[in-house]
């Protein structure tokens, strides 16, 4: 069974730091990796998506996101955070039969003036 | 209207209340889904519907009745809740029924159980 983990509920980032979210998955076989967002009172938004066409993947707003098979992970960044970054932040993971969408717990993003 | 709408956007009911959610997309997708998203657990996938039929039912209780009309529109039929199912109730549409597409999500209803 797919797993997906993402480490640390809250991230506090000060506003032009580096923004770091962790993804790690378990899936036994190649994955489809999603990273969604989900700003206050709204549904949520694709960021980008791995579908094993490039290890490093870039997406909307200034964040990317650079697959891993050996240490099975999916980390988000993004260089310098905006207030406009504060939200809620989801990892995702599918196999190739896209039968099944496992979803980790989310990060909520604090960005301090 | 664009991409995936909902309504009503907040709901408040008793345990013995009849009520509906709505979700309206106007994307042109053919899989529509259910979600529940709780505090501190992960987004639950309740129901999937592709092109008007249920192919996917995650053992959600019989309180929750889905109802998909047309490729466009979803229903969520409640009734007789608890009140642990206060949560976000999230619709999501995508093209085809593959879970490696991209889901549009709409803005969730929040819905409480007194």
């Amino acid at each position: 069974a797919q797993s997906v983990t993402q480490l640390g509920s809250h991230v506090s980032v000060s506003e032009g730091a580096l923004v770091l979210l962790r993804c790690n998955y378990s899936s036994s076989v190649p994955p489809y990796l999603f990273w969604y967002v989900q700003y206050p009172n709204q549904g949520l938004q694709l960021l980008l998506k791995y579908t094993s066409a490039a290890t490093l993947v870039k997406g909307i707003n200034g964040f990317e996101a650079e697959f891993k098979k050996s240490e099975t992970s999916f980390h988000l960044t993004k260089p310098s955070a905006h207030m406009s970054d504060a939200a809620e932040y989801f990892c995702a993971v599918t196999s190739a039969a896209g039968n099944k969408l496992t979803f980790g717990g989310g990060t909520r993003v604090l960005v301090k003036p | 209207e664009t991409g995936v709408t909902q309504t009503p956007r907040h709901l408040v009911m008793g345990m013995t209340n009849k009520k509906s959610l709505k979700c309206e997309q106007h994307l042109g997708h053919n899989a529509m889904y259910w979600y529940k998203q709780s505090a501190k657990k992960p987004l639950e996938l309740m129901f999937v519907y592709s092109l008007e039929e249920r192919v996917e039912n995650n053992s959600v209780p019989s309180r929750f009745s889905p109802e998909c009309p047309n490729s466009s529109h979803l229903f969520l039929h409640l009734h007789t809740l608890q009140p642990e199912d206060s949560a976000l109730y999230l619709c999501a549409s995508s093209p085809g029924l593959a879970f490696t597409n991209e889901q549009f999500f709409g803005p969730g209803t929040r819905l409480t159980v007194l």
